[in-house]
């Protein structure tokens, strides 16, 4: 029973277009993250947040953003969508307070190709 | 520059034997080390964890030993079953950093019946 969700789970979309990635948790965890992860390759984090009014870049140079207005929201923005952001895109969540031994909670993804 | 590798990008294995899934680390200052279980179009999900403080951490059928001088960690599966069959990301952390995890690219594990 998935505790983080994100929607939609596939999309597809022409290059150009604003897209909105969703991501919601109903566990209270403070900190969030956004991965993207194509097959055969690690999962690299492009943005995270501590907390409300908190975001900050990952390591991949990405060119989405981010908001964090409430605690269980965190959407991901393109604001012109290339062929080259056809990838996985995961959101998790974990509880600032755990410690690094529990891991993180993943959502089941979005699989964005834009044509 | 990877600093988690998994240099096995896919193995295969008997359903009942043992499955051996391993991990590399360059960077001294990790000290948690996780394992994450991933199916196509799924997120991953959390398996198994380890503290530098430990060798060894057992839950279940999965074993996850941790050899720090070598830096080399690796992931048990006991017996093998046709279920386990997925992607397994082995990911690491410093606690002096940001706690933030780097993930190796990931090891296809494919149990046969």
């Amino acid at each position: 029973e998935a505790d983080i969700y994100q929607t939609p789970r596939y999309l597809v979309i022409g290059t150009g277009k604003k897209i909105t990635l969703e991501c919601s948790q109903t566990m209270g965890h403070d900190k969030m993250y956004w991965y993207q992860q194509d097959p055969g390759m690690e999962l690299h984090l492009i943005h995270y947040s501590y907390g409300v009014n908190s975001t900050e870049k990952g390591d991949l140079s990405s060119e989405s953003t981010v908001s964090r207005i409430r605690t269980e929201h965190f959407p991901l923005t393109l604001e012109s969508a290339r062929p080259s952001h056809t990838s996985q895109y995961l959101c998790a969540s974990s509880d600032l307070n755990r410690g690094n031994l529990y891991g993180y909670t993943f959502g089941s993804g979005t699989r964005l190709t834009v044509v | 520059d990877q600093q988690v590798k998994q240099n096995s990008p896919s193995l295969s294995v008997q359903e009942g034997r043992i499955s051996i899934l391993n991990c590399d680390y360059t960077n001294s200052m990790f000290d948690y080390f996780l394992w994450y279980k991933k199916y196509p179009a799924e997120g991953p999900t959390f398996l198994i964890s380890i503290s530098s403080i430990k060798d060894k951490n057992e839950d279940g059928r999965f074993t996850v030993f941790l050899n720090k001088s070598a830096k080399h960690l690796s992931l048990h599966i006991v017996p093998s079953q046709p279920g386990d069959s997925a992607v397994y990301f082995c990911a690491a952390s410093a606690s002096g950093g940001s706690y933030i995890p780097t993930f190796g690219r990931g090891t296809s594990l494919i149990v046969h019946p």
